[in-house]
């Protein structure tokens, strides 16, 4: 199986930090990486696909960038709502392994 | 709108079975493949099944944690999908969700650009 292995697993931010959260594929998986965004007892949000796609109607602040073994995940400025887990899932092969996931806190 | 609505959850014996049913609406159901994704207490995502749609041959696949006690299934006239949970076991406790799944061309792959709200299974005696 491909691990996904994010970093850091806490980030403590202020409204209007930039905010870089990395996901790490023990293998090569091109660009298919996917990133969700969930916040406490609710279900997780599509922000972005094939690493650098944002879907639609996520603030154009996200952005996704990586390929192979590397990705991050940029918020450009922190907005109060941006408070959440953030995490990584590849979509290389069979195993669909989400990273263990990145919550963002206030600082 | 894309909805999904996950039912079927509750508390059960270990070695038991429960079903839960995933009903959409707001898009063609039957065009689109389907994902389960669980997520124990506390823990992160795990995939655990998918189903293309009838369309394209209903092909299942299912994580090594749930291969031979869980089934994914799906009625398309009537757009819901269903997990059939068997021999269940406490680690099996979490929120279920159903999610449709947007496929890599050509493959069985691919990311979960819609979710249900989820539905708790709880495993203990």
């Amino acid at each position: 199986d491909i691990q996904m292995t994010q970093s850091p697993s806490t980030l403590s931010a202020s409204v209007g930090d930039r905010v870089t959260i990395t996901c790490r594929a023990s293998q090569s998986i091109n660009d298919w990486l996917a990133w969700y965004q969930q916040k406490p007892g609710k279900a997780p949000k599509l922000l972005i696909y094939r690493a650098s796609t944002l879907e639609t109607g996520v603030p154009s602040r996200f952005s996704g960038s990586g390929s192979g073994t590397e990705f991050t995940l940029t918020i450009s400025s922190l907005q109060p709502d941006d408070f959440a887990t953030y995490y990584c899932q590849h979509y290389e092969n069979f195993s669909r392994t989400f990273g263990q996931g990145t919550t963002v806190e206030i600082k | 709108e894309v909805q999904l609505v996950e039912s079927g959850g509750g508390l059960v014996q270990p070695g038991r079975s429960l079903r839960l049913s995933c009903v959409a609406s707001g898009f063609r159901f039957g065009d689109f493949a389907v994902s389960w994704v669980r997520q124990a207490p506390g823990k992160g995502l795990e995939w655990i099944s998918f189903i293309r749609s009838n369309t394209y041959g209903g092909t299942t696949e299912y994580a090594a944690s749930v291969t031979g006690r869980f089934a994914v299934s799906r009625r398309d006239s009537n757009s819901i999908a269903y997990l059939q949970m068997n021999s269940l076991k406490t680690e099996d406790t979490g929120v279920y969700y159903c999610t449709r799944t947007l496929l890599r061309t050509g493959t069985d792959l691919g990311y979960f650009d819609s979710w249900g709200q989820g539905t708790l299974v709880t495993v203990s005696s």
